[in-house]
């Protein structure tokens, strides 16, 4: 079974505008979260969608925000983008909402200049 | 909210000997506690987890325990090896409930041939 895919891998981007990231979740798999990890604050939650449904959300500023679709696949767009926004950004999928065994994908390295 | 607290930030061993690295949390309602091992440019991988209900969870080499009244987990890897090298996370959360799951700051294993 294929594992999280998340596009694109890398990513540079200059301060002020957006981005979009994709991901495609473990076939089978509803529910998407992703993630933002920083050498400064770590793994930080950012928003679960499940059933095209965002279920639960971290504390983010409305720069980010995601989708999904009726395939599962997800989507997160940060606009505006700050110097700060740089980061690991992961994705995890997992079967239900709310369930914490998630599997996440390789992540894609977003560096704002 | 949840806090977890992860130690320690770098853990050096011998290959074969044991490695123990210790969480705390804070938050009573927190019922599932996975261990992630994240290796350099890939995704955090789930290797082991423990619910509230269970004391002790094995599985080869690695083991976790739990002591809820204390608050704290924790994760065993015995006979270490070169490949075991890598940042481990874990992190506590209400499986199920509204809380975010919240990640520890991560070891850093390093095993030494």
């Amino acid at each position: 079974k294929a594992g999280v895919t998340q596009t694109p891998r890398y990513l540079i981007k200059t301060r002020g505008q957006q981005v979009t990231l994709s991901c495609s979740p473990i076939s089978g798999h509803r529910s998407v979260s992703w993630y933002q990890q920083t050498p400064g604050q770590g793994l930080q939650f950012l928003f679960e969608y499940f059933s095209e449904t965002q279920r639960n959300k971290g504390n983010f500023p409305g720069r980010f925000s995601g989708r999904q679709f009726s395939n599962s696949r997800s989507e997160m767009n940060v606009s505006t983008l700050e110097l700060g926004d740089s980061a690991l950004y992961l994705c995890a999928s997992s079967l239900r909402a709310r369930q914490y065994e998630q599997y996440f994908g390789p992540g894609t390295r977003l560096t704002v200049t | 909210g949840e806090n977890v607290e992860q130690h320690p930030s770098t853990l050096s061993v011998q290959e074969g000997d044991s490695a123990v690295i210790k969480c705390t949390y804070s938050d009573s309602a927190s019922n599932y506690f996975p261990w992630y091992k994240q290796e350099l440019g890939k995704g955090p991988q789930l290797i082991i987890d423990i619910r509230s209900n269970v004391g002790e969870k094995k599985d080869q080499r690695i083991a976790v325990t739990l002591n809820k009244t204390a608050k704290h987990f924790s994760l065993h890897i015995t006979e270490t090896q070169p490949e075991d090298s890598a940042v481990y996370f874990c992190a506590a959360g209400e499986e199920g409930g509204s809380y975010i799951p919240t990640f520890g700051r991560g070891t850093s294993l390093i095993v030494h041939p």
